[in-house]
């Protein structure tokens, strides 16, 4: 089974307006973390948030935030006040395991790849 | 630059031939990963280091793909043999043991094996 799934493989946006990146993740590890890269044509691979499984609220990082709903295994990007230079892939990827264990792994998705148009 | 640098960016290389790929991380992170990356995929754990140790290996890592990390700084990723299929992005990337924080990336070395 994939342990991370994105179901969108595209989506647009208009600058300004809000936009909702899917993923679920598949783990019957209790300690995990998850985090979104956002990977623009350049190649290079940019953190934009992290959520850990134990964390209580959704992360917020600027203009991203995490829809975290554990109960339903999925943990949803969300932009706001989209960007021209928002356009890129975008990858959500999970680490099994506490902090500091040896599981130093990330599972990564296959990606969305976002346009924002003007 | 204090971020995770990768050498070469490109190689093109034929079918057969050795390549070797360097990474510096970033300099006080431990840990130290390979992925690789194929077009419209996610990347693909290879293996990963905590200072020179190998940790971890992915059954992708065949007998032809070697990784070494002897200082516990610099990593190399060496393929020997290279056949058509090992055309790829690898990907480096860095973190610091024993925190919460993201692994930061280099920005990959493309290779191309005709």
């Amino acid at each position: 089974a994939q342990k991370i799934t994105q179901t969108q493989p595209g989506m647009f946006v208009q600058e300004k307006e809000a936009v909702t990146l899917d993923c679920t993740y598949d783990t019957s590890d209790p300690s995990y973390g998850l985090f979104w890269y956002k990977q623009p044509s350049s190649g290079e691979m940019i953190f934009l948030i992290y959520q850990g499984s134990y964390d209580q609220q959704n992360a917020t990082e600027g203009r991203y935030s995490l829809n975290f709903q554990k109960a339903r295994k999925s943990a949803n990007l969300v932009i706001s006040a989209s960007q021209l230079g928002d356009s890129a892939m975008y990858f959500c990827a999970m680490r099994e395991g506490r902090e500091g264990s040896t599981l130093g792994r990330l599972y990564f998705g296959r990606g969305t790849q976002l346009t924002v148009w003007p | 630059d204090t971020g995770v640098s990768q050498n070469p960016r490109h190689k093109i290389t034929k079918r057969g031939q050795n390549v070797t790929f360097r990474c510096d991380p970033i300099s006080e992170h431990n840990r130290l990963y390979w992925y690789r990356q194929t077009l419209g995929q996610g990347p693909e754990f290879l293996t990963y280091f905590q200072n020179e140790a190998q940790l971890e290996k992915s059954r992708l890592l065949s007998d032809r793909f070697s990784a070494e990390r002897p200082k516990g700084s610099f990593s190399t990723l060496e393929i020997q043999r290279t056949e058509q299929g090992d055309s790829a992005m690898y990907l480096c990337a860095s973190s610091l043991y024993g925190t919460n924080t993201e692994a930061f990336f280099g920005q990959g070395t493309r290779l191309t094996v005709v």
